[in-house]
């Protein structure tokens, strides 16, 4: 079984560009995650689908960040425009269940340096 | 707000040696898990604990939770070079507009030198 895809591995931009990342979740899988983790620290939610609706984007700065789930299935998280203190590695994970709490399965990562 | 305190954060071990990381949290949860993440790749899922005096083992690690302590251990039996990482433990909330979502700490990074 394939898991979480990520896309690109790796982006370097200069600040005020947009900036994009794409997430193939784990087939079937109907809740999706998008997280930020800066060096040395654990993962913070920034948004969580179920299936195409975003239940909670609480922690996303809806200023400069916006995100979709078409279809339910690949998701794409957009910064724009990218600020020096965006330099992070941004997460996508996957959960075979819907109401939270389960077991996520974690894709490589988009490490976003702004320069 | 749940917060998860996780220590130590850095853990320098000798090969063989025994050692315990400890990972509180300051709202009641029902379900934890540990994940371990190598330098540069995501993070994979180690354990799950769902509830009062679960304990789980897989090789030389061992995991339990204390729900009425809010307090989970990650022991390290042995340790060997190969279990050189980083481990998080992550605590689902279980209210509010963000019940189901998990909360990590700031992860422990643990070297095992020979």
């Amino acid at each position: 079984e394939a898991g979480v895809v990520q896309s690109p591995r790796y982006k370097i931009i200069e600040k005020k560009q947009p900036v994009a990342f794409w997430c193939n979740p784990i087939s079937g899988h109907n809740t999706l995650y998008w997280y930020l983790q800066n060096l040395g620290q654990g993962p913070e939610l920034l948004i969580r689908y179920e299936n195409e609706e975003a239940v909670d984007d609480s922690q996303l700065p809806k200023d400069r960040f916006s995100a979709e789930r078409l279809k339910g299935v690949d998701s794409t998280l957009k910064i724009q425009p990218a600020e020096l203190g965006d330099s992070a590695v941004y997460l996508c994970a996957s959960s075979p269940r819907l109401a939270g709490g389960n077991e996520q399965f974690f894709g490589p990562g988009t490490r976003l340096t702004v320069l | 707000e749940l917060k998860v305190e996780q220590n130590p954060l850095f853990l320098s071990m000798q090969e063989g040696k025994n050692y315990t990381i400890y990972c509180n949290y300051s709202t009641t949860s029902d379900r934890l898990y540990w994940y371990r993440q190598d330098p540069g790749k995501s993070l994979e899922s180690l354990f799950v604990l769902l509830s009062n005096g679960a304990v789980k083992q897989e090789g030389r690690l061992m995991a339990s939770l204390d729900t009425k302590a809010r307090l989970s251990t990650l022991h390290i039996t042995a340790a060997v070079h190969d279990l050189s990482a980083t481990y998080f433990c992550a605590v689902v909330q279980n209210y509010g507009g963000s019940q189901g979502n998990l909360i990590f700490g700031k992860g422990t990074k643990l070297s095992v030198k020979p």
